[in-house]
């Protein structure tokens, strides 16, 4: 049973546009949600994050949305640029009575593309 | 600074063959981890550890061991590999278990 799902396996944004990703999670004890990027060949890197008890938090480009009656969250890119394409995961944490020591639970990434 | 580094980069294993996946970080992070991606899955905790001597498994910890005698190393034990273990694994440490820092991964695949 997948806890957080990314339902786009891919999305194609024009350069200089929004770029919106998509999360949903199901288990309603995760209280803290972040955003990792990935390029090929390396592992991923930290982006962006969101504790429960907040529903936006902004960092330059990128905005995190909390949607917690939904269990949504999605990122915000503005504007694209060529180098945001790559893989973007979701992952969630609070999830297991042991809280975030216990690990993230990820959901199967989105390979955002940047079209020029 | 090296963050984390894992070696090595690839490996081949035959099915049945023994390896020992190592993870080492040098900012002092008490929490580490170690991760498996699949194609078309997300990343999957194997097993983690909250200080030195202290370890626990994750969502799929079988045919894995892993020990914590330091702060610094957390390697990954494959004691009879099998070719379900093909996979990429990262390894990450972190000072609050959340916001992690991974290696580049190591890819392997199991013949």
């Amino acid at each position: 049973d997948q806890q957080v799902k990314q339902n786009s396996p891919s999305l194609s944004v024009q350069e200089g546009r929004i770029s919106i990703l998509n999360c949903d999670y199901t288990n309603s004890m995760f209280d803290y949600f972040l955003w990792y990027k990935k390029y090929p060949a390396e592992g991923p890197t930290f982006l962006i994050s969101i504790s429960s008890i907040k529903d936006k938090n902004e960092d330059g480009r990128f905005t995190v949305f909390l949607n917690k009656s939904a269990k949504h969250l999605s990122l915000h890119i503005v504007p694209s640029q060529p180098g945001d394409s790559a893989v973007y995961f979701c992952a969630a944490s609070g999830g297991h009575s042991g809280g975030g020591a216990d690990g993230l639970t990820f959901g199967k990434g989105t390979h955002l593309i940047i079209q020029p | 600074n090296a963050g984390v580094t894992q070696t090595p980069k690839f490996q081949v294993l035959k099915t049945g063959q023994s390896m020992t996946l190592q993870c080492a970080q040098d900012m002092n992070h008490e929490y580490m981890s170690w991760y498996r991606q699949d194609p078309g899955m997300g990343l999957r905790l194997i097993h983690y550890s909250v200080g030195a001597g202290i370890t626990d498994q994750g969502e799929v910890p079988n045919g894995y061991n892993v020990s914590r005698s330091t702060t610094e190393d957390f390697p990954l034990r494959l004691l009879s590999a099998a070719p379900s273990q093909t996979s990429v694994y990262f390894c990450a440490s972190s000072q609050d278990s959340e916001k992690l820092f991974f290696g580049s991964g190591t890819q392997l695949s199991v013949l």
